[in-house]
């Protein structure tokens, strides 16, 4: 069974550009979920997919987008970059959908070191 | 909106029990709880998750009152390896999904 992967590891970029994060999810789950974490902090949800589309967001500005592909594997972008999202970005991914979505249990990559300066 | 609660940190010593209560006032109906452990510079790994009364596996337990307001999470004898940060997770029931983290515990086991 191959756990969640990302890519890549750490990441340096410059105030206003554009990222793509990557993520392929475990064997066998369907939805994927994206999060933030600033040192010290507990993750902060993003977005989740499922079949390729978006059915829940947390407070993040519409610059953060992501896709989900039909192999289950995941992007998320970031435009105009702001110095505030440096941050490590975790990808989780879960199986199953519908009411007791939230009873899948998340499976979580090692995330993407992303440093803005 | 759903909001969980947690202490910041906590101290423990090898060998012994530890319990680190989370409080979610505004868990949803349908809403399970789950507790998350985290080592520095990796994802958090999933260790318990329960809907009420108790849950028990091979590395923990989990308490979970009749209001289901708060969660306990117990680690029993403690080590070393179990220093960590401890995350409860709910989920918030508002048309969509929206995952809420705790602040985290951070656990300290001191030999």
């Amino acid at each position: 069974e191959t756990g969640v992967t990302q890519s890549p590891t750490h990441l340096i970029k410059t105030r206003g550009q554009q990222v793509t994060l990557r993520c392929s999810s475990q064997s066998g789950h369907n939805t994927v979920s994206w999060y933030q974490q600033a040192l010290g902090q507990g993750p902060q949800f993003i977005f989740q997919y499922y079949r390729e589309e978006e059915n829940g967001r947390g407070n993040f500005p519409p610059r953060f987008s992501g896709l989900q592909f039909p192999n289950y594997s995941s992007e998320l972008n970031v435009n105009a970059l702001e110095l505030d999202d440096s941050a490590l970005y975790l990808c989780a991914s879960s199986s199953g959908q519908g009411v007791r979505v939230y009873n899948s249990p998340l499976h979580f990559g090692n995330g993407t070191r992303l440093t803005v300066t | 909106l759903a909001k969980t609660t947690q202490p910041i940190s906590m101290d423990s010593y090898e060998g012994q029990e530890v319990n680190i209560t989370c409080s979610h006032n505004n868990i949803a109906t349908n809403d399970y709880i789950t507790w998350y452990q985290q080592f520095p510079s990796q994802g958090p790994r999933f260790i318990i998750q329960g809907y009420k009364t108790k849950v028990t596996n091979e590395v923990a337990s989990l308490f979970i009152p009749a209001d289901r307001k708060s969660s306990t999470l117990s680690l029993p004898r403690v080590s070393l390896s179990d220093t960590a940060v401890y995350y409860c997770l709910v989920g918030e029931a508002s048309g969509t999904y929206k995952y809420i983290f705790g602040t985290g515990t951070r656990l300290k086991v001191l030999a």
